[in-house]
């Protein structure tokens, strides 16, 4: 059974802090996500790769930045959490040729006090 | 700039009822365009999707959808809810077969026994 695994279900950090957002899929995809998930709004991409060592900016980049050091593994990091992060965070992948049809993990709830 | 819309924040199906979840989009040229639910406490799971060729489209759980290209929309159906369909539903749309993909806000949707 295909898989996409994120690290942490449930966080919760202090205004500051630096956050880290593991995520690693078994299916050999080229192509990876994150977008993070508000109530009313959506879900809202905020940083792809479309291959290792590769990144490219989402709709809200700010305040976040990522890491693609091996084609399975795509981090999420807040360097400096803020409480307006506090969102449930939700990664996903897909194959090459590209054919719309994302496999996401169960998500991230992260909670910034 | 590609977007898509989901004009109701909530719909409530008697069971053995047929339901329809509304999605409109716009996009510059042709859209490739996905349904996607979330079950409670999960991550998104893909539905269907249509690229081109007929505008009915089936997909998972006895889910299908319409796309209308003069109406810009992409509306869920089911002939007969069940109860196990209550979750949230997104609508998204996508261009260049990418897979950077725009999720709408979601409709959550509720099967009434």
């Amino acid at each position: 059974d295909v898989k996409v695994t994120q690290s942490s279900r449930y966080l919760v950090k202090r205004t500051g802090e630096k956050v880290f957002l593991e995520c690693v899929q078994d299916m050999d995809h080229e192509n990876m996500f994150w977008y993070r998930q508000d109530p009313g709004l959506g879900l809202r991409l905020i940083y792809f790769s479309y291959d290792v060592k590769m990144k490219e900016k989402g709709d809200i980049p700010e305040g976040y930045s990522v890491s693609r050091e091996k084609k399975e593994r795509f981090s999420l990091i807040l360097e400096s959490a803020s409480t307006n992060q506090t969102s449930m965070y939700l990664c996903a992948s897909s194959r090459n040729p590209p054919t719309g049809e994302l496999f996401f993990g169960e998500g991230s709830r992260l909670t910034v006090l | 700039a590609q977007s898509v819309a989901q004009p109701e924040d909530q719909v409530n199906v008697a069971e053995g009822n047929p339901l329809t979840v509304k999605c409109t989009y716009s996009v510059s040229g042709n859209p490739y365009l996905f349904w996607y639910v979330q079950y409670p406490n999960r991550g998104l799971q893909f539905l269907l999707k249509y690229i081109t060729g007929d505008n009915l489209v089936k997909g998972s759980y006895g889910f299908e959808a319409e796309f209308n290209k003069s109406q810009t929309s992409f509306h869920l159906k089911k002939p007969s809810a069940l109860v196990s369909d209550s979750a949230l539903y997104f609508c998204a749309v996508g261009m260049n077969r990418d897979d950077k993909i725009i999720f709408g806000k979601g409709t959550r949707l509720h099967i009434l026994p």
